[in-house]
């Protein structure tokens, strides 16, 4: 079945760090990636996404490209700041679900970032 | 505009109780989604409803239901609840509900059982 693995947090860094978050994926069709961040006490965001092979998602500082060959959906971003202190989840919606909207979310990932 | 919206935001509910969350969804939104966070299985799909009819639903018992009114707004209902269920509820809307459109979250219902 359709699967999202997420390295293990939590992950500290300080300030104006370069930021790493892998994310692989297991999928039977082609399906479409996602980020999606949540702060303390809030819901979920989405952060960026990707539709199709080599598609680039960017936001806020935020990149992740959809590779294929890899199955994988890095987030990366240069300069980490103290409010980029969330969780961060991966996610897959895969068409051969059919006619619906469901999203299949990794374990997410808390990133927090010292001054 | 009106984000998602979900009421309300802390239960407390003793075992073998049932329970009632409500979600309002984007004005103009058609789909509406809910999911389960706990810290042991993390985010799971409970439902989604586009139009009023139930599209899909996820591995949860039959304690588990929900409906969407005519104004896209949804309920979901857990019937004799157990220690298990307490969790984040989530609410999540999308525009057209196609399948990889992206979802609009609420800020969720804590719901405690005791």
């Amino acid at each position: 079945g359709n699967s999202v693995t997420q390295m293990e947090g939590p992950v500290t860094l300080s300030e104006e760090a370069f930021l790493t978050i892998n994310c692989t994926y297991t999928a039977t069709g082609y399906p479409s990636l996602f980020w999606y961040v949540q702060y303390p006490g809030e819901g979920l965001q989405l952060l960026l996404k990707a539709t199709k092979a080599d598609d680039k998602g960017s936001n806020k500082g935020f990149e992740a490209t959809y590779r294929k060959e890899t199955t994988s959906f890095h987030l990366e971003k240069g300069s980490v700041q103290v409010s980029d202190s969330a969780v961060y989840f991966c996610a897959l919606s895969d068409p051969d679900g059919g006619a619906t909207n469901k999203l299949i979310f990794g374990t997410g990932t808390l990133l927090a970032v010292q001054p | 505009k009106a984000g998602v919206t979900q009421t309300p935001r802390y239960l407390i509910k003793t075992r073998g109780q049932q329970v009632t969350l409500s979600c309002s969804p984007i004005s103009g939104h058609r789909s509406v989604s809910w999911y389960q966070q706990t810290p042991g299985q993390g985010l799971q799909f409970l439902f989604e409803y586009f139009s009023e009819t139930q599209r899909n639903k996820g591995n949860f018992p039959g304690r588990f239901s929900g409906r969407q009114f005519s104004n896209s707004r949804s309920e979901m209902n857990v019937s004799t609840l157990e220690l298990g269920d307490s969790a984040l509820y989530l609410c999540a809307s999308s525009l057209d509900g196609v399948w990889n459109s992206p979802l609009h979250f609420g800020n969720g219902t804590r719901l405690t059982v005791t």
